[in-house]
């Protein structure tokens, strides 16, 4: 079974930097393209950025593009979210979600972990 | 403001059929990438309901279907159920090299 177990979320002041992690289990971690995606309270699915399987390739949406770093390590079968000067908008649930092998959908999600923004 | 538009929300009775618009341009939907959607239930992950435009992933009821046309795409849900009271987002991916999102459709069944 398939499973994407995030956390690292947490309160954290404008300007902060704060790390996610997502624990992978239940398929071959290595052989996948991998995303974040986040939602805002009360709003829509917003995808943040994805990486390659050996980490070759990432690309970032362009509010995050400079702040946020996405990566990988296939040997601990694990996915990270390092964000850096963080602001209130970026307040939301990231979510750790697979890349769909056939197409550019994503075919798993984790139960996200909240990050709040604030003074 | 999203890049894929969608109807804030939807209703039907049990038993009816509703369908939900999504609404793209010439560098994502009308640029022949493909149309996904997800089903979000109160409090939860979103759930890949439909990919490739029309097919469903294994488990998920012939009920729901997919279409797709020039710049937009459908779901459709038919033999509406209680349990289909959810968020619906319509996906797809951008010639700026992104995956875009619609804003979401609550889905009221009355």
């Amino acid at each position: 079974e398939v499973q994407l177990v995030e956390s690292g979320g947490g309160l954290v002041q404008p300007g902060g930097s704060l790390r996610l992690s997502c624990a992978a289990s239940g398929f071959t971690f290595s052989s996948y393209w991998m995303s974040w995606v986040r939602q805002a309270p009360g709003k829509g699915l917003e995808w943040v950025a994805n990486i390659k399987q050996d980490g070759s390739e990432k690309y970032y949406v362009d509010s995050v593009k400079g702040r946020f770093t996405i990566s990988r390590d296939n040997a601990k079968n694990s996915l990270y979210l390092q964000m850096n000067s963080l602001r209130a908008e970026d307040t939301a649930v990231y979510y750790c979600a697979r890349d769909c092998p056939y197409d550019f959908c994503f075919d798993y999600w984790g139960q996200g972990t909240l990050v709040t923004v604030s003074s | 403001q999203s890049v894929l538009t969608q109807p804030p929300s939807v209703s039907g009775a049990p038993g009816q059929r509703v369908t939900i618009s999504c609404t793209g341009s010439s560098s994502n939907i009308g640029a022949g990438y493909d149309v996904h959607w997800y089903q979000q239930l109160p409090g939860t992950a979103p759930k890949l309901l439909i990919y490739g435009n029309s097919n469903r992933p294994s488990g998920v009821p012939d009920r729901f279907s997919g279409s797709k046309s020039g710049t937009s795409a459908s779901l459709a849900i038919t033999g509406l159920q209680a349990e289909d009271e959810a968020d619906y987002y319509c996906q797809s991916y951008d010639s700026s090299l992104r995956r875009v999102f619609g804003g979401g459709t609550e889905l009221t069944v009355l």
